[in-house]
């Protein structure tokens, strides 16, 4: 089992449209968690890092469920530059913090 | 402010060939990662060093080898190329292990 799974999609929304993914985590002492976008032949890029009272940054909000061993990505409003794929990213424990990243979920906004 | 700097950005090499991918950084960051990224895989890790003077292996570290020159410096060496190489490749670095990581602009190796 890998050990940051996430539904690959592609989730086709329109725009204006909410939506929401999530990933699961194998590793319960897990300690660090982030949402990352890569835009097609890009390079990753931090989106934002998930507390575990979860938090917003405008349009994004992103939670944490430690005991179900899930964090989500909520996207309202969506806009057409929002298409991109978006990759979890989970790091810490058992002694060892490198960071894991899920395969990703694409989004694509249509007009 | 150029962050995590990849050279080169585009390589052909032929099957057995070698060659080194160079990453610097300009952050003063403490760790510094090597991922290779194939279509339906995700990003997955070859080799890292949490800190200068240190290097271990990560998940897909067969036919690869790294140098951690400096602090800044990360290096990744193929030395006998083979088409499963073929791929985009990754640097990244952070400030420990645990933090967000910043990626370079990436490596697109094809291997013929």
């Amino acid at each position: 089992r890998k050990e940051v799974e996430q539904d690959p999609g592609p989730f086709n929304v329109p725009e204006g449209a909410t939506v929401a993914f999530n990933c699961t985590y194998s590793n319960s002492a897990s300690q660090s968690f982030f949402w990352y976008r890569q835009d097609c032949r890009k390079e990753p890029k931090l989106l934002m890092s998930v507390y575990s009272s979860g938090n917003e940054d405008g349009r994004f909000t992103a939670q944490l469920n430690r005991a179900s061993q899930y964090i989500s990505l909520l996207i309202r409003d969506s806009k057409l530059s929002d298409s991109a794929t978006y990759l979890c990213v989970v790091s810490g424990g058992g002694g060892s913090y490198i960071p894991t990243f899920g395969r990703g979920t694409s989004l694509i906004v249509h007009p | 402010n150029a962050g995590v700097t990849q050279t080169p950005k585009f390589q052909v090499l032929k099957t057995g060939q070698s060659m080194t991918l160079q990453c610097a950084q300009d952050m003063n960051h403490n760790s510094m990662y090597w991922y290779r990224q194939d279509p339906g895989m995700g990003l997955r890790l070859i080799y890292y060093s949490a800190s200068e003077g240190t290097t271990d292996k990560g998940e897909v570290p067969n036919g690869y080898n790294v140098s951690r020159l400096n602090k800044r410096e990360f290096s990744l060496r193929l030395e006998s190329a083979a088409p499963s190489q073929t791929s985009v490749y990754f640097c990244a670095s952070s400030e420990v292990v645990r933090t967000e990581a910043f990626f370079g602009q990436g490596t697109r190796l094809t291997v013929v």
